[in-house]
């Protein structure tokens, strides 16, 4: 059973371009979400995605921006880019049959902006 | 959303148990509290969850007292590979709420 997969698992973009991430959930699972890491700080929530719907946001702005696919799977799209989004950027998946259902992560892609 | 407060860093030695503390004075009814493990560039990991008492599993156990303000996770006879940062969250998913993670505490495993 394979777990949650991202892709790529590294990226180097400069200011100003576009980049998209991808993440595939766990066999099974219904829900996913994005979190931005940057180093030394702990993963910070970007947004969920259920139903191939927007769910919940965190404090991040619209250049952040997503998509969930029939499929569970799911992109992070991020415009204009500046030096500050330099981070780890994790994919969680989890059910939605519980109030307290496991989340598991991906190893996540490390992205560096220049 | 329930703060949680953690040692920042520990240290320990191959073969001892590690007890980490979590504070989490205004935990709600609902939330369950949940530890994770991280190490460097990887996404992390899930080690246990509970809601009250103890809780033990194949790789650490989680103690909860009876108020439930505090919780401390427990990693029997650690070794080099256990050094990680390790992240305690409380929350519940009920209404749409998001687990939030803090800054985690460093736990670094000496031989």
């Amino acid at each position: 059973d394979a777990g949650v997969t991202q892709s790529p698992t590294h990226l180097i973009k400069t200011r100003g371009q576009q980049v998209t991430l991808r993440c595939s959930p766990k066999s099974g699972h219904d829900t996913v979400s994005w979190y931005q890491q940057a180093l030394g700080q702990g993963p910070q929530f970007i947004f969920q995605y259920y139903e191939e719907e927007e769910r919940q946001r965190g404090n991040f702005p619209d250049r952040f921006s997503g998509h969930q696919f029939p499929n569970y799977s799911s992109e992070l799209n991020v415009n204009a880019l500046l030096l500050g989004d330099s981070a780890l950027y994790l994919c969680a998946s989890r059910t939605r049959q519980g109030p307290q259902e496991t989340q598991y992560f991906g190893p996540g892609t490390r992205l560096l902006v220049l | 959303l329930a703060k949680t407060t953690q040692p920042i860093s520990m240290d320990s030695y191959e073969g001892q148990e590690v007890n980490i503390t979590c504070s989490h004075n205004n935990i709600a009814t609902n939330d369950y509290i949940t530890w994770y493990q991280q190490f460097p560039s990887q996404g992390p990991r899930f080690i246990i969850q509970g809601y009250k008492t103890k809780v033990t599993n194949e790789v650490a156990s989680l103690f909860i007292p009876a108020d439930r303000k505090s919780s401390t996770l427990s990693l029997p006879r650690v070794s080099l590979s256990d050094t990680a940062v390790y992240y305690c969250l409380v929350g519940s998913y009920l209404r749409g709420r998001q687990l939030t993670f803090g800054s985690g505490t460093q736990l670094t495993v000496l031989p």
